[in-house]
């Protein structure tokens, strides 16, 4: 499968807790994107790397997010202390360069 | 502005019946219109999309007719089957490929 792929798929976690998630995109995509999706809405633009610079984030990525890119291929989603605001699920995307984005089947956050 | 409106919330059609999903954006520098389609536990898949410079594009059962001087937009699903139960987002990207997404429609379409 040369999808987009997320790790874990699901995470639980208590109230104050950091977690990190994984994302790897399609091989030879140069754009990396983050969203967020809460229940019933639609997903909602977090950040964006192109290769491994972080070139926009959102209003929505508080100082407790952290995003990286390190070798411009997969990227990894920490949350610091997290909140039951959090609950969500967090969606990867890649693109080549202003192509179409492609999603990945995103990590369920559920906090406690 | 970056929202982009979509309606309805949800839909009921009968199967073989036509699906129209309607959206509505306010930014002129949007550029580049996508639709998606979610599963339940899955990510938005892109099903069609469709460029501000052309008033209409059809892919197989799937028609996207676009207004830019309404600034509208429309998915049109024909013969629409139980399988295409899902939930469908328009989005609009910007020049830094940013997707603004609309709230969804939940479609079901009975048997």
């Amino acid at each position: 499968d040369t999808g987009v792929s997320q790790n874990p798929r699901h995470k639980i976690t208590k109230r104050g807790q950091n977690v990190t998630f994984r994302c790897d995109p399609i091989s030879e995509h140069n754009r990396l994107y983050w969203y967020r999706q809460t229940l019933g809405q639609g997903p909602e633009f977090l950040t964006y790397f192109q290769n491994e610079a972080q070139l926009e984030k959102s209003r929505l990525l508080s100082d407790r997010f952290s995003a990286e890119r390190p070798k411009g291929s997969f990227s990894t989603l920490e949350i610091q202390r997290t909140e039951q605001g959090d609950s969500a699920m967090y969606l990867c995307a890649s693109s080549a360069y202003r192509g179409e984005q492609y999603f990945g089947p995103g990590t369920r956050l559920t906090v406690t | 502005q970056q929202q982009v409106k979509q309606s309805p919330q949800s839909l009921i059609v009968q199967k073989g019946g036509i699906s129209i999903i309607n959206c509505a954006y306010e930014n002129t520098a949007f550029d580049y219109f996508p639709w998606y389609q979610q599963f339940p536990g899955k990510g938005p898949a892109l099903l069609i999309a469709i460029r501000p410079d052309v008033s209409e594009k059809k892919e197989g059962r799937f028609t996207i007719s676009f207004n830019k001087s309404a600034k509208q937009f429309s998915l049109h699903i024909m013969d629409s089957q139980p399988g295409d139960s899902a939930t469908y987002f328009c989005a609009a990207k910007n020049a830094g490929n940013m997707l603004t997404f609309g709230g969804g429609t939940r479609l079901m379409v009975k048997p």
